[in-house]
């Protein structure tokens, strides 16, 4: 089945870290898209990529950085410069019909 | 400018009712598109409709409703006989096309709560 695989589900980070979400789609989408979501708000753009090694600010992108070597990945790294990581992220792809998106990764600052 | 307002934080009903969540937009675009989203307990967004500003008839899909309004600049969402597993975060969402690709923004997301 087509779709996005975000892992892992979960993730914990200490201060001062760096981690990587990753982001895998099979859709054969060009575009794709992470999005961060803090509760009682809607989704608001980190990054995007519409196409294989080009990649975009989106309206959050401080203290994040992204990669787009290939079609189907779109990893996202939060660095320790972000002030306030712990949010849910969800990766999405763009197709004909509207975005697709994964199942999201929730991170924790400990 | 572009804008999303998803003016209801949050809508309790009791399962059967009808429920109507409320989606109003801002575009300078004359071509654009409508989207509503779910996002169930679990985290993922689930799509449900598209609608490109042309095309104003309202839609039915089974339970589901949508009414497009350019007068007002809404789409707003009816849940017909509303049920336990309609209870989730639903988002409206604009989308608008620029030069390289499309530019989409979410409104705040109306919780919604369907007691038994």
């Amino acid at each position: 089945d087509g779709g996005i695989t975000q892992s892992p589900k979960y993730l914990f980070r200490k201060e001062g870290q760096n981690v990587t979400l990753s982001c895998e789609q099979n859709l054969n989408h060009d575009a794709m898209y992470w999005y961060r979501q803090d509760p009682g708000q809607g989704l608001r753009l980190i990054y995007y990529s519409q196409i294989v090694n080009d990649f975009q600010k989106g309206d959050i992108a401080e203290g994040y950085s992204v990669s787009r070597e290939k079609k189907e990945s779109f990893p996202l790294t939060v660095t320790s410069a972000q002030k306030n990581p712990t949010a849910f992220y969800l990766c999405a792809s763009r197709g004909t019909w509207g975005y697709t998106f994964g199942s999201g990764t929730r991170l924790t600052v400990v | 400018a572009q804008k999303v307002t998803q003016a209801q934080t949050e809508i309790s009903v009791v399962e059967k009712e009808d429920v109507t969540l409320d989606c109003v937009y801002e575009t300078r675009d004359t071509t654009y598109y409508l989207f509503w989203y779910k996002q169930p307990p679990s985290g993922e967004l689930v799509f449900l409709i598209r609608r490109n500003s042309f095309d104003e008839q309202n839609e039915i899909s089974g339970r589901y409703s949508w009414n497009f309004q350019k007068s007002t600049s809404s789409f707003n969402f009816t849940i017909t006989a509303s049920q336990v597993v309609d209870s989730a975060v639903y988002f409206c969402a604009l989308s608008e096309a620029y030069t390289g690709g499309f530019k989409t923004i979410f409104g705040a997301g109306t919780r919604l709560f369907v007691k038994a």
